[in-house]
């Protein structure tokens, strides 16, 4: 079945860039719309953004200024680029999948272990 | 956006059944039939448990049901067992400018 796996480093300087793979194995990344989701350590999730293998994107209004996903067919990989982070952009950062062949019903099915990234100097 | 908003901690004894609820507004929830519940254990990745209010995926237990009335979307577990002891969280569409929102997440102790 398709596993995703977060990659990336774990720690990240204040006013820098967080960027993150994820990369999708045992299917393809063709015909899904791909999320990147969130989770400050103790709190609850957030919704980043997504993508469809086509490349067309949206994100969420709160980190739209800072927040690029891009996709690779090729490599079957999508990514996240968050810039000018803080310590409030400190989570364990999840990339998922919708359920919904060629629709994006909000169903994130399956997910990645996900990747704990901190940001501090 | 305003998170949907959750109880943070709900509880029951083996066998019996529980409800957690999540509350959104006319621009989500009580619009949209896309609200989904997710079951997340101690460091592990959220596991998908209902989708479109009430579908099951396969291989989710049918002691889990969802419903949803007016602005308020509900889980509903029977039966309870230990391994339900975990954090639950609603989703639901918000619009095509706000578009997915979570709640604040729902502790579920099986005493």
């Amino acid at each position: 079945q398709v596993q995703l796996q977060e990659s990336g480093p774990g720690l990240v300087k204040p006013s820098e860039t967080l960027s993150l793979t994820c990369t999708v194995s045992g299917g393809s990344i063709s015909n899904y719309y791909w999320s990147w989701i969130r989770q400050p350590p103790g709190e609850g999730l957030e919704w980043i953004g997504y993508i469809y293998y086509s490349g067309s994107t949206n994100y969420n209004p709160s980190l739209k200024s800072r927040v690029t996903i891009s996709v690779d067919t090729s490599k079957n990989q999508f990514s996240l680029k968050l810039r000018s982070v803080t310590a409030a952009d400190t989570a364990i950062y999840y990339c998922a999948r919708d359920r919904c062949t060629s629709c994006f019903s909000g169903s994130f099915d399956p997910w990645g272990q996900g990747t704990l990234v901190t940001v501090s100097s | 956006q305003s998170a949907l908003t959750q109880p943070a901690s709900v509880s029951g004894s083996p066998g019996q059944s529980i409800t957690i609820s999540c509350t959104g507004t006319s621009s989500d929830v009580g619009t949209y039939n896309l609200v989904s519940w997710y079951q997340q254990h101690p460091g592990k990745a959220p596991k998908l448990m209902i989708y479109e209010v009430s579908k099951r995926p396969s291989g989710v237990s049918n002691r889990f049901s969802g419903s949803k009335s007016g602005n308020t979307a509900s889980l509903t577990i029977s039966g309870l067992q230990a391994e339900d002891e975990a954090d639950y969280y609603c989703c639901s569409y918000a619009g095509s400018t706000i578009v997915w929102v979570f709640g604040g997440g729902t502790k579920l102790t099986v005493l």
